[in-house]
């Protein structure tokens, strides 16, 4: 199905692990995001790409590493989880710049013990 | 630093009454507001957006006033319905900024019969 698709859905890990998030989109968008959505902080950018090979830290990206070798995907990884790594992770896609206009998936729900 | 402060928190309405969610922004260099509608269980997708030179944009029972001297926009939600449910996100991009947005903290409405 054409569309932005996130797995896993629901993941629960331990403190130390890593975690990769995986994030695929099917318009061949240049424009990739991940945000972290917390109860009080809104949704808040963590890495973005604005192409295959092109990518640039956001507001809190701390803790996380992002790849981009392929257009269509654009995998989150969390090298070593912390408690405060707990949220709803949305990744998101954008066809041009300016437009205000993204296309987020259904999000990954993360909970670090 | 939250660039974009959105409230009320949460919003409580009567089946066909006004839903008003306000914002403010502090940055001068942003030039188009999006407003993003989330409902449980999914990602937030685009509802309306408007760009500075215009004082107000309608489609159907939503309605942006944006306010460029005070740097305030707002979300009017007309005839609101129980289906209006959902968290509702304000937010922010500029020219030249690579479609990245920062968002607002959310407004949790809810609509009863």
């Amino acid at each position: 199905d054409a569309g932005i698709t996130q797995s896993p859905r629901y993941k629960i890990t331990e403190t130390g692990r890593q975690v990769t998030l995986m994030c695929h989109q099917t318009w061949s968008h240049s424009y990739m995001f991940w945000y972290r959505q917390d109860l009080g902080h809104g949704l808040r950018l963590i890495y973005y790409s604005a192409a295959a090979d092109i990518t640039d830290k956001g507001e809190v990206p701390d803790g996380y590493v992002v790849s981009r070798s392929k257009t269509e995907n654009f995998p989150l990884t969390l090298e070593s989880a912390t408690r405060s790594q707990t949220s709803v992770y949305f990744c998101a896609s954008g066809i041009s710049a300016n437009t205000g206009e993204l296309f987020f998936g259904e999000g990954s729900r993360l909970t670090v013990l | 630093q939250q660039q974009v402060k959105q409230s009320p928190q949460s919003l409580i309405v009567q089946k066909g009454g006004i839903s008003i969610i306000n914002c403010a922004y502090e940055n001068t260099a942003f030039d188009y507001f999006p407003w993003y509608q989330q409902f449980p269980g999914k990602g937030p997708a685009l509802l309306i957006a408007i760009r500075p030179d215009v004082s107000e944009k309608k489609e159907g029972r939503f309605t942006i006033s944006f306010n460029k001297s005070a740097k305030q926009f707002s979300l009017h939600i007309m005839d609101s319905q129980p289906g209006d449910s959902a968290t509702y996100f304000c937010a922010a991009g500029f020219t030249g900024g690579g479609n990245k947005l920062t968002f607002g903290t959310g407004t949790q409405l809810k609509v009863e019969l």
